[in-house]
């Protein structure tokens, strides 16, 4: 099991907004940064959005981050079938002393 | 540009050991903090371990699942992080990557903190426990 929760998949036609959902705990979404990475298959996960919503140079706008309390949300605008990967939401546990991983959401552009 | 290579991945027995390697270009290595992250076949990302960088004493932590059988070092002259596995189980089964930490400065009124995030990843290198 996973300390941050995500659903395990999302589906939208082209064109369309997607949310991704990260719920976690005061320990460490309440009281750190979170991160989203994009892992296309076969290859090794990107950065798409740090410190809760900033996009690393060369992520195209379509790609948002925000946060509320415990729970963090990506939003991907424009769906393309280019979209199709895992998400997963990172923030570091101030209890665990650990990096804490969501289980990843595996999106479908129908 | 920024790279991170790993090397080292086998077919090793259960209880046998292994002993990965990264190597670092194109950024300042010693300046900053290392994790390896790993991913079983089918399935999600789990975080493995990190070393700070000698400015936070090199300090290491690790994932309760390899707590006791996993060591991570580094060898700043030479790029280089390891990772040192030993009592190899089957569910150590995975891919592993090399992940480099960058940081932000927060700010509340005069004074700051760091957050930590990880921006660079290899390739990584497979790891297969199988008797």
């Amino acid at each position: 099991q996973f300390v941050l929760t995500q659903p395990p998949a999302v589906s939208a036609t082209p064109g369309q907004t997607v949310n991704i959902s990260c719920s976690g705990s005061k320990s460490n979404i309440g009281s750190n940064t979170v991160s989203w990475y994009q892992q296309l298959p076969g290859a090794a996960p990107k950065l798409l959005i740090y410190r809760d919503d900033q996009r690393p140079s060369g992520v195209p706008a379509l790609f948002s981050g925000s946060k509320y309390g415990t729970s963090a949300s990506l939003a991907i605008s424009g769906l393309q079938s280019e979209g199709e990967a895992d998400y997963y939401c990172v923030a570091w546990d101030d209890t665990l002393d650990a990096w804490v991983f969501g289980g990843g959401t595996k999106l479908t552009v129908l | 540009e920024e790279r991170l290579e790993e090397s080292g991945g086998l077919l090793v027995q259960p209880g046998g050991s292994l002993r990965l390697s990264c190597v670092a270009s194109g950024f300042a290595f010693s300046d900053q903090h290392m994790d390896w992250v790993r991913q079983a076949p089918g399935r999600g990302l789990e975080w493995v371990g990190r070393i700070r960088s000698k400015g936070y004493r090199y300090t290491t932590y690790y994932a309760a699942s390899v707590k006791g059988r996993f060591t991570i070092s580094r060898d700043d002259s030479k790029d280089s992080l390891f990772l040192q596995m030993k009592s190899l189980k089957t569910e150590d089964t995975a891919r592993y990557f090399c992940v480099r930490e960058s940081r932000d400065a927060i700010w509340f009124g005069d004074v700051f903190y760091y957050q930590y995030y990880m921006d660079v990843w290899g390739k990584g290198t497979t790891v297969t426990v199988s008797s």
